[in-house]
């Protein structure tokens, strides 16, 4: 079945620093990718998304690249700033499957000033 | 504000009773989707329905857990009997269509079983 696996956490960054977590997946088809994040106390929210091979998904200066040969889907961002401070979720959705989202375990990203 | 809401937020039950949830989807969605998570994990798909047809349930789902969308707007979910491991957040979803359209959440029902 489909499966996500995200770096393990937590992650602890200085303000300004480039972060990266990286996010594999296994599918048995063609799923679209997402970047879900969650900010203390607030419900999961979208930050970026891409469906299909070599597209990169940005938001907010965070990016990820579909990478088929890799089936990795690793979101970076050039500086992070106190206010990224959240949990990130990896996830996958396949037509086949009702587009339901498989998440990853989430990553906790702690940035200090 | 027409995001997605779930009632209630928090919910303390004894183990054996019986416990409901709602959720009310931003109103044009037509899916809508439960998952559950537990601390430090990522959520787990439990099910989902197109407008009112239920059409598929995780094997997740046992069979002290139904959900319903009885017109095509807002769901429940109730679990029977409920169990300790039962404690969670459950968490509601809906989106426009399938595929890549995004899905909304909601702020969840965290459930505690004592």
């Amino acid at each position: 079945g489909d499966s996500v696996t995200q770096m393990e956490g937590p992650v602890t960054l200085s303000e300004e620093a480039f972060l990266t977590i990286n996010c594999t997946y296994t599918a048995t088809g063609y799923p679209s990718l997402f970047w879900y994040v969650q900010y203390p106390g607030e419900g999961l929210q979208l930050l970026l998304k891409a469906t299909k091979a070599d597209d990169k998904g940005s938001n907010k200066g965070f990016e990820a690249t579909y990478r088929k040969e890799t089936t990795s889907f690793h979101l970076e961002k050039g500086s992070v700033q106190v206010s990224d401070s959240a949990v990130y979720f990896c996830a996958l959705s396949e037509k086949t499957s009702g587009s339901r989202l498989t998440f990853g375990e989430g990553t906790q990203l702690t940035v200090n000033p | 504000d027409t995001g997605v809401s779930q009632d209630p937020r928090h919910k303390i039950t004894k183990r054996g009773q019986n416990v409901t949830f709602r959720c009310d989807p931003i109103s044009e969605h037509n899916r809508l989707y439960w998952y559950r998570q537990t601390l430090g994990q990522g959520p787990e798909f439990l099910t989902y329905f197109q407008n009112e047809a239920q059409l598929e349930k995780s094997r997740l789902l046992s069979d002290r857990f139904s959900a319903e969308r009885p017109k095509g707007s807002f769901s429940t979910l109730e679990i029977q009997r409920t169990e300790q491991g039962d404690s969670a957040m459950y968490l509601c979803a809906s989106s426009l269509g399938s595929g890549a359209n995004e899905q909304f959440f909601g702020p969840g029902t965290r459930l505690t079983v004592l």
